[in-house]
């Protein structure tokens, strides 16, 4: 089945400071689907990007699809302790597959 | 709430027992997910609903394992013979397919955490 390899597997940072996670396939993905989920919480959906070499803003949060659609990345411009927990990438696929994920602390 | 609801939220049993759990999706979803999260890992995927038929099971999902969706609604998750290998978190989350087949947005229960004892 489709999977794709995220990293770092986790990142500590200082508050303030920027973080991104990577998500890489072997194979070309349709579309691709980052989640977040906080300690104790359940997965929640953040974006889906679609087209080849998209680049998508959530306030802090962007997020960039590559031009061969192979890759993504999830950047936090100037974190916060509210951004802590882990950030899954998803292959597009129909049942959601997720990895390990990447686990984000923020130290105040 | 309009949200994916799931029940129990914890469950404590004994080795041996059989339990099930309850996933209640977004009305007008068709998709219905059961994944297993253990502490440090991402969701596994268990089995895939698309209304009542259940399509596709995860060869994680042994024959203890049952799952049903009997009126394309409502779905429970029956574990036989619990073994504490069976302690986890178990999620639900729903889905509506796109005409065009393309996966849209899951939404996820807050899960029911099994303690197997």
């Amino acid at each position: 089945g489709q999977q794709v390899m995220q990293i770092p597997q986790y990142q500590h940072v200082q508050e303030g400071e920027d973080f991104t996670t990577y998500c890489n396939s072997s194979t070309t993905l349709s579309n691709i689907q980052w989640y977040k989920q906080r300690p104790g919480g359940h997965p929640v959906f953040l974006i889906q990007l679609v087209k080849s070499g998209e680049v998508k803003k959530q306030k802090r949060l962007t997020f960039q699809f590559g031009e061969a659609k192979k890759n993504s990345s999830l950047h936090i411009t100037a974190t916060q302790t509210t951004d802590v927990g882990t950030y899954f990438c998803d292959p597009g696929t129909y049942k959601y597959i997720f990895g390990t994920g990447t686990r984000l602390k923020v130290l105040a | 709430d309009t949200g994916v609801s799931q029940d129990p939220r914890h469950k404590i049993t004994k080795r041996g027992q059989n339990v099930t759990f309850r996933c209640d999706p977004i009305s007008e979803h068709n998709r219905l997910y059961w994944y297993r999260q253990t502490l440090g890992q991402g969701p596994e995927f268990l089995t895939y609903f698309q209304n009542e038929a259940q399509l596709e099971k995860s060869r994680l999902l042994s024959d203890r394992f049952s799952a049903e969706r009997p009126k394309g609604s409502f779905s429970t998750l029956e574990i036989q013979r619990t073994e504490q290998g069976d302690s986890a978190m178990y999620l639900c989350a729903s889905s509506l397919s796109s005409a065009e087949d393309l996966n849209t947005e899951a939404f996820f229960g807050q899960g029911t955490r099994l303690t197997v004892v």
